[in-house]
């Protein structure tokens, strides 16, 4: 019964690096979407896309941050040249066509020092 | 636009006294309602979810919440908390735009705090 699965759960990258955090959703899930927590704050949407397509970017920083979910393999959420700001938990969540319910990862904790 | 607000950022309750989170939402269109907990370091658990039908909505871990239309709320409640309840609890509203996103919009959070 495998769920949402994230990795790395931890990573460490120093400043001007690159991070890609990887998703695989529930099977059978075709959509799915990514989450950035910041210390003692909310989940905060950042982008929604199903197989090979971008439906909502409305979260994400206008730079350095993108995402894919390509037809084969799991979703990618890839920040270049990171940042101290960028240190968070980033969480993926996955849902079929419905949406009525959204099962999340445990998440990716990126540090960046 | 739709929004949600947790009003209160933390909720200190003794152990095996009731409690009730508050949950408020706006929203033009109709919702579909959440509840997660969020233990230390670790990803978001689904409480309990309204979606249409009985306005009270019965969860995991002896949990409720009912959706109150009229209000906009969907205040969570338990009738006897335990240590173990002690984590981060997120309301979270998604519904249609009249377009094609599910995304979820999420509260701030409220920390409950068992104690002893």
């Amino acid at each position: 019964n495998a769920g949402v699965m994230q990795n790395p759960r931890h990573l460490v990258r120093r400043r001007g690096q690159e991070a890609r955090l990887r998703c695989s959703p529930v099977k059978g899930h075709s959509h799915v979407y990514w989450y950035r927590q910041l210390p003692e704050e909310g989940l905060k949407f950042m982008v929604y896309l199903q197989k090979e397509n971008i439906i909502d970017e409305s979260g994400m920083p206008k730079e350095r941050f993108s995402a894919e979910f390509p037809k084969e393999g799991p979703s990618i959420l890839r920040i270049q040249q990171v940042v101290r700001g960028d240190s968070a938990a980033y969480f993926c969540a996955s849902s079929t066509d419905s949406g009525n319910t959204i099962y999340f990862g445990e998440g990716s904790w990126l540090t960046v020092v | 636009a739709q929004s949600v607000t947790q009003l209160d950022s933390q909720v200190p309750v003794f152990e095996e006294a009731p409690v009730e989170l508050r949950c408020n939402y706006s929203s033009s269109v109709s919702v579909y309602l959440f509840w997660y907990v969020q233990y230390p370091n670790q990803g978001l658990q689904l409480l309990l979810k309204y979606l249409s039908g009985s306005t009270l909505v019965k969860g995991i871990n002896g949990f409720e919440a009912e959706f109150n239309k009229s209000q906009t709320s969907f205040h969570l409640r338990k009738p006897s908390v335990h240590i173990s309840d002690t984590a981060e609890y997120f309301c979270a509203v998604t519904g249609g735009y009249g377009g094609a996103t599910n995304k979820l919009i999420f509260g701030t959070g409220t920390l409950l705090a068992v104690q002893p």
